[in-house]
């Protein structure tokens, strides 16, 4: 069956633009998961949504960043105001409930300029 | 001080060796232990999954987890150049929870 779906796949914009990434999780899957990856941080945990708790958004780096999950299923990550240490890969992952397995997206690359 | 630990490599072996990689961790509240393989612009791939400590081998690859010395290993035997890839350690405190990421080696195989 199909993976977890990310879009776009690559994204320039300018600094101060707001951007939306987008993720498809594998269907089924209640849990969902938003990590960023950069060269000077590795890959680092932003926020979870499982089911209809209220989301984990202990990762995420500043109020500029967002994130909502629209019927248990897709979910947009925004970031607002960006900045240029904003720039790095955004990979989202989804799992069963319960389920230790996360399956990775491709990522979104962003590059702030 | 990161929570979980990794040399960046690069690893250089040739192939048919055995490449033996690893991770140390702080917090003890950790209990699930994943490898995960990454190729380059594509997003991490789970390989080997882990509760507690132990050992636990798949075809060519076995994980090694030590507890009490907070210590977890891979080893690839037979290593072929499909396994040039960047490869990291994550750990969990608990199922289905946000994942904690070592910073990845890079791994080559040279033919």
């Amino acid at each position: 069956g199909a993976g977890v779906s990310q879009s776009p796949s690559n994204k320039v914009t300018e600094k101060g633009k707001d951007v939306e990434l987008r993720c498809d999780p594998i269907s089924g899957h209640t849990a969902l998961y938003w990590y960023r990856q950069s060269l000077g941080q590795g890959l680092e945990f932003l926020i979870y949504f499982q089911g209809n708790s209220a989301p984990d958004k202990s990762g995420l780096p500043s109020d500029r960043f967002s994130a909502e999950r629209t019927g248990g299923s897709v979910s947009t990550l925004t970031i607002q105001r960006t900045q240029q240490e904003d720039s790095a890969v955004y990979l989202c992952a989804s799992s069963q409930q319960g389920q230790e397995t996360q399956y990775f997206g491709p990522g979104t690359r962003l590059l702030v300029l | 001080q990161k929570e979980v630990e990794q040399d960046p490599g690069p690893l250089s072996v040739p192939e048919g060796a055995i490449v033996s990689l690893n991770c140390t961790y702080s917090n003890s509240a950790f209990q699930y232990f994943m490898w995960y393989r990454q190729y380059s612009r594509k997003g991490p791939e789970l390989l080997m999954y882990t509760y507690s400590s132990g050992n636990k081998e798949d075809g060519r690859f076995t994980a090694q987890v030590d507890k009490s010395s907070k210590y977890i290993s891979l080893f690839i035997r037979d290593s072929q150049p499909s396994d040039s890839a960047t490869y990291l350690c994550a750990t969990d405190k608990a199922a289905g929870n946000k994942l904690t990421f070592g910073g990845g080696t890079r791994v080559l195989v040279k033919p």
